[in-house]
């Protein structure tokens, strides 16, 4: 079984500044997605971003960025350039790549602030 | 526009009601699921369905039902045996590409409160 621990329960930042999110998985898979999600006080999901595991290059979305260490099964999310609107929960999961359905296993999140 | 919705955006509920949310998409996806949030934690799957008429328990599908008549349509009833049932619930859908997982994405969810 897959497990998914985000060691921050809580995080604040000033707008415009860069902040990182961390997240560590444990797995035996070796073909894998990550991702972040986040959850504005709207309580909707939304994708940030997604990793794959076969990739080496780290994915990045405009101001979002990840830092993937497949050996040490470490994945943060960096955002830069802070603003208002990132303020939210941020979830990190994982998903085995097989075929068929597969569950996503969530971390219990970061509550990240933005400061005026 | 293309997306998932959820509704009732709340529900409530009395003790030994079985209530029913509904989930629909317009996505074209193959798969959808359900999932449910409980304060300070992050999701658990209930169910998921892959194709019409096929679908397969998550990890706490006690107490719930599902069924998948139509491929757009994925509704989610919590039944009076489900001992806890007010959380935060949460629908999301997926294509699979030649077969394989993909991206989930999620719709706005329903919060249910048994009074």
């Amino acid at each position: 079984a897959q497990t998914v621990t985000q060691s921050q329960p809580e995080m604040s930042v000033q707008e415009a500044e860069t902040v990182t999110l961390s997240c560590t998985y444990d797995t035996s898979e070796s073909n894998y997605y990550l991702f972040w999600y986040k959850q504005p006080p709207s309580r909707q999901m939304i994708l940030v971003i997604r990793q794959e595991a076969y990739k080496q290059q780290n994915a990045t979305e405009n101001r979002f960025s990840v830092n993937f260490q497949k050996a040490a099964k470490s994945f943060s999310l960096k955002i830069s350039d802070s603003q208002l609107g990132d303020t939210a929960m941020y979830f990190c999961a994982f998903m085995k790549l097989a075929f068929g359905n597969e569950k996503l296993t969530f971390g219990t999140g970061t509550r990240l602030t933005i400061i005026p | 526009d293309g997306g998932i919705t959820q509704s009732p955006k709340y529900l409530f509920r009395k003790e030994g009601q079985n209530v029913t949310l509904s989930c629909e998409q317009n996505l074209n996806h193959d798969a959808m699921y359900w999932y449910r949030q409980d304060p300070g934690q992050g999701l658990r799957l209930i169910y998921y369905s892959q194709i019409v008429n096929d679908f397969q328990k998550g990890d706490i599908a006690e107490g719930y039902s599902v069924s998948r008549e139509k491929k757009e349509s994925f509704p989610l009833t919590v039944t009076s045996a489900q001992k806890n049932p007010t959380a935060f619930y949460l629908c999301a859908s997926s294509t699979i590409p030649s077969g394989l997982t993909d991206t989930q994405y999620f719709g706005p969810g329903t919060r249910l409160t048994v009074l």
